[in-house]
């Protein structure tokens, strides 16, 4: 079964540009979610989608934003892009177990952003 | 911001000897899992741990948890070269669902 796959691997891009990330989860996975990861910051929740709709929001600005299509691939985009956006995004798919509680997260190898 | 740290940041032992890790969190939790990631990759998931489980093995990996002192730990046994890597704790807070917040990390260095 693939993994997680997210594109593109690497990508820069200058202060005031936008971006979309694209990630396709593991078939069969409903629920992909989305992270932020920096030095400064840690790993940080930006949003996740089951059924093409948000559920959970973190707190980002709204220049963060995505989407879930109906075949559970997921797109996020940046826009206005700033210099501290620059990070690794993680994108993560996951079966939605009883209750709707996380289970484990399958992640894939993440979109590198450099802001210039 | 982050539901807690780990420690130590940074560990660095000698192949054949065990590593363990600590997690501290701030709140009620339904699980707790624990993850890996090797430089500038995606993570893997290693373990979870239920809120009502004190202990739970996995290969060469043990995770306690201790609800009452917010605290859970990874050993991992019998180190290798190839352990070398980012450990993460993470949390699923109740009444959160399907969002995961994720501790400091600790830095793991096995040496050959």
């Amino acid at each position: 079964k693939a993994g997680v796959t997210q594109t593109p691997r690497y990508l820069i891009k200058t202060r005031g540009q936008q971006v979309t990330l694209s990630c396709s989860p593991i078939s069969g996975h409903r629920s992909v979610s989305w992270y932020q990861q920096t030095p400064g910051q840690g790993l940080q929740f930006l949003f996740e989608y089951f059924s093409e709709t948000q559920r959970n929001k973190g707190n980002f600005p709204g220049r963060f934003s995505g989407r879930q299509f109906s075949n559970s691939r997921s797109e996020m985009n940046v826009s206005t892009l700033e210099l501290g956006d620059s990070a690794l995004y993680l994108c993560a798919s996951s079966l939605v177990v009883a209750g709707g509680l996380t289970g484990e997260l399958f992640f894939g190898e993440g979109s590198r952003l450099t802001v210039l | 911001s982050q539901q807690g740290e780990e420690d130590p940041q940074a560990l660095s032992i000698q192949e054949g000897e065990n590593a363990t890790m600590n997690c501290s969190y701030k709140t009620s939790i339904n699980n707790l899992q624990w993850y890996r990631q090797n430089s500038g990759r995606g993570l893997v998931h290693l373990i979870l741990i239920r809120s009502n489980e004190r202990e739970k093995h996995s290969g060469r990996l043990r995770v306690t948890l201790d609800t009452s002192k917010k605290s859970s730990s990874l050993l991992i046994t019998a180190s290798r070269a190839a352990d070398t890597a980012s450990y993460f704790c993470a949390t699923v807070l109740s009444g959160s669902a399907r969002q995961l917040t994720f501790g400091s990390g600790t830095q793991l260095t096995v040496l050959p």
